[in-house]
């Protein structure tokens, strides 16, 4: 693989359910990052992640929880999801110490809550 | 005044036109610049780093004013393929949190036509 991916593509799930998302890179990046993408909205930092066994809060982090078991995964999960949490979620990583810190994105998931 | 603030457009140009967007920016801190390019229900690219100086790739130029925090992107005889909603990004400071977290406008829509 090269980049970043994400799985699943989409997902239709029902309220209440339990859902993780899945993110990959096979950059070295040290620093991960999860976005969702809602129309008029922008895109919204949920939670991110330094460094593997680290991780932070982002802008709308209530409903998610992450984990950075290593330098490669940053899965997202939604313990109870909620139709507000229907989104395109993006995964991102960044290469942090670096002057700009260029982030790069994963092709993102689609999930709708009903 | 938001963070980072777009016109959303639509532009809608001619093929071979000249077009610009600005974005402004509400933290005078702030260190680092992008735009990304957003094609439909696809992730953000890269599209260019900001440098202080101003930069140029091409037919894409961008510009960043700092006193007046402003950035800018014109894009030179725009092709078909240039369609698509371009974000303006801002890397605010450092936390303190040992995060460089982005911040992104909502992004301006251009459409060229043939």
């Amino acid at each position: 693989i090269a980049g970043i991916t994400q799985a699943p593509t989409s997902q239709i799930l029902a309220a209440g359910r339990r859902m993780t998302l899945r993110c990959t890179q096979d950059m070295r990046h040290n620093a991960m990052y999860w976005y969702r993408q809602d129309l008029g909205l922008g895109l919204r930092l949920i939670h991110y992640s330094n460094t593997a066994g680290t991780t932070g809060k982002g802008e709308v982090p209530d409903g998610y929880s992450v984990s950075r078991a290593n330098t490669d995964d940053f899965p997202l999960t939604l313990a109870s999801a909620v139709p507000s949490q229907t989104s395109v979620y993006f995964c991102a990583s960044s290469n942090l110490g670096t002057d700009y810190n260029e982030q790069f994105f994963g092709p993102g998931t689609r999930l709708t809550v009903l | 005044r938001k963070e980072v603030e777009q016109d959303p457009g639509p532009f809608n140009v001619p093929e071979g036109a000249t077009v610009a967007f600005n974005c402004t920016y509400s933290n005078s801190a702030s260190q680092s610049f992008f735009w990304y390019r957003q094609d439909c229900r696809k992730e953000p690219k890269l599209l260019m780093s900001v440098y202080s100086s101003g930069n140029e790739d091409g037919r894409f130029t961008a510009q960043l004013n700092r006193a007046s925090q402003y950035i800018s992107l014109l894009i030179r005889d725009s092709k078909l393929s240039d369609s698509a909603t371009y974000l303006c990004v801002v890397n605010p400071a450092y936390s303190g949190a040992g995060s460089y977290q982005l911040t992104f406008g909502k992004g301006t829509k251009l459409s060229v036509i043939p």
